[in-house]
């Protein structure tokens, strides 16, 4: 199994411009989640999503995030348009039913907005 | 916001065990207790889980206090590779959520 897997593994974009983030969950598992970590705010969950439907949003931050799970297989999240203050490391983790079992986290995205 | 209190630091001499403690004096009957960890720049890693009774693994225990307002992760044989802030984690049954607090920074020492 490859495990949850990422791309890009970083990115470096402009302020303004578009970002859009991939994940590719774990065959199988039902459950897909976003987090973006910084020093000052730890691990954040932005969003998930449970048989490719958003269940929680709470955590985005404001109307410039966005995330979509079209298929079993894939997710975006999408950043428009980007700011400084998003530069993050952002983790996609899947896991497979309710209560008993845990995460796997993919290898992040390392955002940098200049 | 994440329900779970830790300390921010401990260190560990290689090859004795680590104790992390965690208090959760707030937890449900029906919230599980997670413990995960994170090595420099890499994702969050799945170490144990428990509800009431206390767990083993391959990689750790886990002792769940008979109130459950408190728990224990024990790593019983330290290593340089267990360098890495851990997490303690409540989750509520039935949903997906895992929130995770600022977690205990554990070092490992020769």
């Amino acid at each position: 199994d490859a495990g949850v897997i990422q791309s890009p593994r970083h990115e470096v974009t402009e302020m303004g411009q578009e970002v859009t983030l991939r994940c590719k969950p774990i065959s199988g598992h039902n459950s897909l989640f976003w987090y973006r970590q910084t020093m000052m705010r730890g691990l954040e969950l932005l969003i998930y999503f449970n048989n490719n439907v958003p269940i929680d949003d709470s955590g985005m931050p404001e109307d410039r995030f966005s995330a979509k799970m079209p298929n079993a297989s894939f997710s975006t999240l999408k950043i428009q348009p980007s700011e400084p203050r998003d530069s993050a490391v952002y983790f996609c983790a899947s896991s497979s039913g309710t209560g008993a079992y845990g995460y796997t986290f993919g290898s992040g995205t390392r955002l940098t907005v200049v | 916001d994440a329900k779970t209190t830790q300390p921010t630091s401990m260190d560990c001499a290689e090859g004795r065990a680590a104790n992390l403690p965690c208090n959760h004096s707030t937890i449900s009957g029906n919230e599980y207790v997670y413990w995960y960890r994170q090595i420099h720049s890499q994702g969050p890693q799945y170490i144990i889980h428990g509800l009431k009774n206390n767990e083993t693994n391959e990689m750790a225990s886990l002792i769940i206090t008979e109130d459950r307002k408190s728990s224990t992760l024990i790593l019983p044989h330290a290593t340089l590779r267990d360098t890495a802030v851990y997490y303690c984690i409540v989750r509520v049954h039935f949903t997906d959520k895992l929130i995770f607090g600022t977690g205990t920074r554990l070092q490992v020492f020769p």
